[in-house]
Protein backbone atom coordinates (compact mmCIF):
# COMPACT_ATOMS: atom_id res chain seq x y z
CA UNK A 1 0.00 0.00 0.00
CA UNK A 2 0.81 3.57 -0.51
CA UNK A 3 1.69 5.74 2.45
CA UNK A 4 0.86 9.03 3.09
CA UNK A 5 2.78 11.15 5.00
CA UNK A 6 2.11 15.32 6.31
CA UNK A 7 3.50 18.25 7.79
CA UNK A 8 2.94 19.65 9.96
CA UNK A 9 0.88 17.92 11.79
CA UNK A 10 -0.93 21.14 13.04
CA UNK A 11 0.15 24.96 12.89
CA UNK A 12 -0.86 28.02 14.12
CA UNK A 13 -1.86 30.88 12.19
CA UNK A 14 -3.50 33.82 11.63
CA UNK A 15 -5.79 35.40 9.65
CA UNK A 16 -4.33 36.72 6.26
CA UNK A 17 -1.16 34.73 6.86
CA UNK A 18 -0.02 32.80 4.44
CA UNK A 19 -0.37 28.90 4.92
CA UNK A 20 1.34 26.10 3.01
CA UNK A 21 0.90 22.58 4.21
CA UNK A 22 3.10 19.31 2.74
CA UNK A 23 2.06 15.81 1.89
CA UNK A 24 4.40 12.62 0.45
CA UNK A 25 3.18 9.90 -0.71
CA UNK A 26 5.80 6.59 0.07
CA UNK A 27 5.97 6.01 -3.63
CA UNK A 28 5.56 8.21 -6.82
CA UNK A 29 2.09 8.50 -7.72
CA UNK A 30 2.35 10.87 -11.03
CA UNK A 31 -0.36 13.81 -10.03
CA UNK A 32 -2.91 10.99 -8.28
CA UNK A 33 -3.43 13.05 -5.33
CA UNK A 34 -6.52 14.88 -3.84
CA UNK A 35 -6.73 17.51 -1.01
CA UNK A 36 -10.04 18.01 1.18
CA UNK A 37 -10.66 19.93 3.86
CA UNK A 38 -12.65 18.83 7.29
CA UNK A 39 -14.41 21.22 9.54
CA UNK A 40 -15.07 19.75 13.35
CA UNK A 41 -18.80 17.53 12.87
CA UNK A 42 -18.86 17.42 9.41
CA UNK A 43 -17.99 15.14 6.37
CA UNK A 44 -14.50 16.36 4.36
CA UNK A 45 -15.05 18.56 1.08
CA UNK A 46 -13.16 18.05 -1.65
CA UNK A 47 -10.63 21.29 -2.58
CA UNK A 48 -8.30 19.99 -5.01
CA UNK A 49 -7.70 17.28 -7.41
CA UNK A 50 -5.05 15.97 -9.54
CA UNK A 51 -2.75 17.53 -7.53
CA UNK A 52 -3.69 21.25 -8.62
CA UNK A 53 -6.84 21.47 -10.01
CA UNK A 54 -9.34 23.46 -8.37
CA UNK A 55 -12.61 21.94 -7.15
CA UNK A 56 -15.59 23.69 -8.58
CA UNK A 57 -16.98 26.11 -5.87
CA UNK A 58 -13.81 26.12 -3.59
CA UNK A 59 -12.26 30.05 -3.26
CA UNK A 60 -9.26 30.91 -5.42
CA UNK A 61 -7.13 31.32 -2.71
CA UNK A 62 -6.71 27.66 -2.18
CA UNK A 63 -4.36 26.12 -4.43
CA UNK A 64 -2.14 22.78 -5.12
CA UNK A 65 1.58 21.58 -6.65
CA UNK A 66 3.76 19.20 -6.58
CA UNK A 67 4.09 15.41 -8.81
CA UNK A 68 5.78 12.49 -8.10
CA UNK A 69 6.29 12.36 -4.30
CA UNK A 70 5.85 15.52 -3.26
CA UNK A 71 3.18 17.64 -3.13
CA UNK A 72 1.51 21.28 -1.35
CA UNK A 73 -1.23 22.98 -0.21
CA UNK A 74 -1.18 26.02 -0.09
CA UNK A 75 -3.78 28.82 0.92
CA UNK A 76 -2.82 32.36 -0.06
CA UNK A 77 -4.30 34.82 2.73
CA UNK A 78 -6.03 32.88 5.61
CA UNK A 79 -9.57 33.51 5.77
CA UNK A 80 -11.80 33.01 9.46
CA UNK A 81 -14.07 30.19 7.54
CA UNK A 82 -10.31 28.69 6.56
CA UNK A 83 -9.82 26.67 10.15
CA UNK A 84 -10.11 23.33 9.65
CA UNK A 85 -8.52 19.90 9.32
CA UNK A 86 -6.72 19.30 5.60
CA UNK A 87 -6.22 15.77 4.44
CA UNK A 88 -4.24 14.84 1.10
CA UNK A 89 -5.43 11.53 -0.63
CA UNK A 90 -3.34 9.39 -3.30
CA UNK A 91 -5.52 7.96 -5.67
CA UNK A 92 -2.74 5.93 -8.29
CA UNK A 93 -2.41 2.32 -6.72
CA UNK A 94 -6.12 1.63 -5.62
CA UNK A 95 -7.27 -0.54 -3.27
CA UNK A 96 -6.91 0.72 -0.82
CA UNK A 97 -7.30 4.46 -1.11
CA UNK A 98 -4.96 6.14 1.37
CA UNK A 99 -5.25 9.31 3.07
CA UNK A 100 -2.95 11.33 4.70
CA UNK A 101 -3.00 12.00 8.93
CA UNK A 102 -4.46 15.38 8.05
CA UNK A 103 -3.19 18.76 9.25
CA UNK A 104 -5.14 20.78 11.94
CA UNK A 105 -4.99 24.21 11.01
CA UNK A 106 -6.08 26.65 13.72
CA UNK A 107 -5.51 30.10 15.63
CA UNK B 1 -28.62 18.89 -6.47
CA UNK B 2 -26.40 15.64 -5.87
CA UNK B 3 -26.79 14.27 -2.56
CA UNK B 4 -26.16 11.72 -0.33
CA UNK B 5 -28.58 11.20 2.94
CA UNK B 6 -27.00 8.18 5.87
CA UNK B 7 -29.25 6.76 7.77
CA UNK B 8 -29.10 7.74 11.45
CA UNK B 9 -26.86 6.72 14.51
CA UNK B 10 -26.35 3.13 15.80
CA UNK B 11 -25.09 1.63 19.27
CA UNK B 12 -24.19 -1.87 19.29
CA UNK B 13 -22.85 -4.53 21.45
CA UNK B 14 -19.54 -5.95 20.49
CA UNK B 15 -19.71 -9.10 18.00
CA UNK B 16 -22.72 -8.02 16.56
CA UNK B 17 -23.28 -6.22 13.02
CA UNK B 18 -24.69 -2.92 11.57
CA UNK B 19 -25.79 -1.91 8.35
CA UNK B 20 -25.43 1.38 7.29
CA UNK B 21 -27.49 2.85 4.27
CA UNK B 22 -27.05 5.99 1.69
CA UNK B 23 -29.12 7.36 -0.21
CA UNK B 24 -28.27 8.95 -3.31
CA UNK B 25 -30.80 11.86 -5.32
CA UNK B 26 -29.33 14.16 -8.50
CA UNK B 27 -26.68 11.90 -9.53
CA UNK B 28 -26.65 8.87 -12.23
CA UNK B 29 -26.38 6.12 -9.88
CA UNK B 30 -24.81 3.82 -11.95
CA UNK B 31 -22.48 5.86 -13.49
CA UNK B 32 -20.49 6.13 -10.15
CA UNK B 33 -18.77 4.50 -8.12
CA UNK B 34 -19.35 4.76 -4.40
CA UNK B 35 -17.17 3.88 -1.19
CA UNK B 36 -17.42 3.81 2.31
CA UNK B 37 -14.88 5.65 4.59
CA UNK B 38 -14.94 5.63 8.56
CA UNK B 39 -12.96 8.24 11.15
CA UNK B 40 -12.49 7.61 14.52
CA UNK B 41 -12.93 9.45 17.42
CA UNK B 42 -9.84 12.34 16.82
CA UNK B 43 -8.37 10.13 14.18
CA UNK B 44 -7.97 10.51 10.13
CA UNK B 45 -10.10 8.87 7.52
CA UNK B 46 -9.63 5.49 6.60
CA UNK B 47 -10.77 3.87 3.20
CA UNK B 48 -12.91 0.59 3.84
CA UNK B 49 -14.12 -0.31 0.40
CA UNK B 50 -16.15 0.88 -2.16
CA UNK B 51 -18.62 -0.64 -5.22
CA UNK B 52 -19.73 0.23 -8.49
CA UNK B 53 -23.68 -0.32 -8.50
CA UNK B 54 -24.30 -1.30 -12.04
CA UNK B 55 -21.32 -4.36 -11.37
CA UNK B 56 -22.54 -4.87 -8.29
CA UNK B 57 -18.59 -5.36 -7.35
CA UNK B 58 -17.11 -4.65 -4.33
CA UNK B 59 -13.69 -3.53 -3.60
CA UNK B 60 -12.55 -4.30 -0.16
CA UNK B 61 -9.22 -2.93 2.02
CA UNK B 62 -7.23 -5.44 3.15
CA UNK B 63 -7.96 -5.02 6.73
CA UNK B 64 -11.59 -5.14 6.24
CA UNK B 65 -11.89 -8.11 3.84
CA UNK B 66 -13.97 -10.61 6.19
CA UNK B 67 -15.75 -8.38 7.97
CA UNK B 68 -17.42 -5.63 5.63
CA UNK B 69 -19.97 -6.32 3.47
CA UNK B 70 -21.00 -3.09 0.58
CA UNK B 71 -23.71 -3.51 -1.55
CA UNK B 72 -26.26 -1.78 -3.83
CA UNK B 73 -29.70 -1.23 -4.71
CA UNK B 74 -30.07 0.33 -8.38
CA UNK B 75 -33.74 0.54 -7.66
CA UNK B 76 -33.77 2.77 -4.61
CA UNK B 77 -30.33 4.23 -5.62
CA UNK B 78 -29.20 3.26 -1.84
CA UNK B 79 -25.48 1.67 -1.27
CA UNK B 80 -25.39 0.03 2.03
CA UNK B 81 -22.41 -1.03 4.44
CA UNK B 82 -22.66 -3.81 6.73
CA UNK B 83 -19.46 -4.72 9.34
CA UNK B 84 -19.61 -7.75 11.62
CA UNK B 85 -18.04 -9.12 14.39
CA UNK B 86 -18.33 -5.26 16.14
CA UNK B 87 -15.22 -4.23 18.17
CA UNK B 88 -14.69 -1.10 20.22
CA UNK B 89 -12.33 -0.26 18.29
CA UNK B 90 -15.09 0.25 15.34
CA UNK B 91 -16.83 3.14 16.88
CA UNK B 92 -16.58 5.92 14.10
CA UNK B 93 -18.24 7.95 12.08
CA UNK B 94 -19.06 5.68 8.75
CA UNK B 95 -19.22 8.33 5.78
CA UNK B 96 -20.45 6.97 1.85
CA UNK B 97 -18.50 9.04 -0.77
CA UNK B 98 -19.39 9.03 -4.56
CA UNK B 99 -16.47 8.30 -6.74
CA UNK B 100 -15.66 10.70 -9.67
CA UNK B 101 -13.01 9.35 -12.19
CA UNK B 102 -11.25 11.79 -14.16
CA UNK B 103 -10.25 10.62 -18.09
CA UNK B 104 -7.22 9.76 -17.09
CA UNK B 105 -8.38 7.45 -14.09
CA UNK B 106 -8.01 9.63 -11.24
CA UNK B 107 -10.76 9.08 -8.26
CA UNK B 108 -11.60 11.39 -6.59
CA UNK B 109 -14.72 11.84 -3.15
CA UNK B 110 -16.38 14.50 -4.73
CA UNK B 111 -19.84 13.78 -2.56
CA UNK B 112 -20.20 13.05 1.01
CA UNK B 113 -22.92 11.79 3.13
CA UNK B 114 -23.40 13.28 6.53
CA UNK B 115 -21.83 10.68 8.24
CA UNK B 116 -23.48 8.01 10.77
CA UNK B 117 -22.42 7.56 14.28
CA UNK B 118 -21.43 3.77 15.20
CA UNK B 119 -21.11 3.45 18.42
CA UNK B 120 -19.80 -0.47 19.94
CA UNK B 121 -20.25 -0.44 23.61
CA UNK B 122 -21.09 -3.54 26.04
Amino acid sequence: DIQMTQSPSSLSASVGDRVTISCRASQSIDNYLNWYQQKPGKAPKLLIYAASSLESGVPSRFSGSGSGTDFTLTISSLQPEDFATYYCQQSYSTPPFTFGPGTKVDI
Amino acid sequence: QVQLVQSGAEVKKPGSSVKVSCKTSGTTFSSYAFSWVRQAPGQGLEWMGGIIPHYETPNNAQKFQDRVTITADEYTSTVYMELSSLRSEDTAVYYCARERRDDYGLDTFDIWGQGTMVIVSS
